[in-house]
């Protein structure tokens, strides 16, 4: 199994400012990574596919990069509707697996 | 619209069987592979299964193995997963997903929540 190790695992920033998760993988996978967001009592929604293609409706202010075995997601100007836990997943090849998921706290 | 709305979840016994549904609508069912993915409460997204659009291929979790079963009726447009044996670590919310070529999910149900107890 592709193990996807997320850090940091929270984090705290202020509205406006630049955040940045990073998703590590156990190896080579392409750009077969999927990038959520997840809002307390709801179901996740896709940011980013492919590594990097803002899925349509997404704010431009997030962003993805990386290949291979690291990856970012960036959030510029980051806003109070960003509050949320973010994950990483692999579908490269099964069994499918997730980051443990990165939890972002608005000041 | 693209809709998932799962059903079936519930409280169950350690060692009891449950049957998950998702009724979809909205998009070619049968054109999609379709998968279920757990959270346990406070906790990350756990992969459980993935089934094809035809149903001849199907992907089951290591944890999962042997006591569960994906499979799907594209009449009824609907996906199921049979949960037997169940363990308290099984506990979580199930989400039912689409999954897009090439492998990622979305969009998900609301979930629906097992809570495996005595």
């Amino acid at each position: 199994a592709i193990h996807l190790t997320q850090s940091p695992s929270s984090l705290s920033a202020s509205v406006g400012d630049t955040v940045t998760i990073t998703c590590r993988a156990g190896r080579d996978f392409n750009r077969a990574l999927v990038w959520y967001q997840q809002k307390p009592g709801e179901a996740p929604k896709v940011l980013i596919h492919g590594a990097s293609s803002l899925e349509s409706g997404v704010p431009s202010r997030f962003s993805g990069s990386g290949s291979g075995t690291d990856f970012t997601l960036t959030i510029s100007s980051l806003q109070p509707e960003d509050s949320a836990t973010y994950y990483c997943q692999q579908f490269y090849s099964y069994p499918v697996t997730f980051g443990g998921g990165t939890k972002v706290e608005i000041k | 619209e693209v809709q998932l709305v799962e059903s079936g979840g519930g409280l169950v016994q350690p060692g009891g069987s449950l049957r998950l549904s998702c009724a979809a609508s909205g998009f070619s069912f049968s054109s999609y592979a379709m998968t279920w993915v757990r959270q346990a409460p406070g906790k990350g997204l756990d992969w459980v299964s993935t089934i094809s659009g035809g149903a001849d291929s199907t992907y089951l979790a290591d944890s999962v193995k042997g006591r569960f079963t994906i499979s799907r009726d594209n009449s009824k447009n609907t996906l199921f997963l049979q949960m037997n044996s169940l363990r308290a670590d099984d506990t979580a919310v199930y989400y039912c997903a689409r999954v897009n070529f090439p492998g990622w999910i979305d969009p998900w149900g609301q979930g629906t929540l097992l809570i495996v107890s005595s």
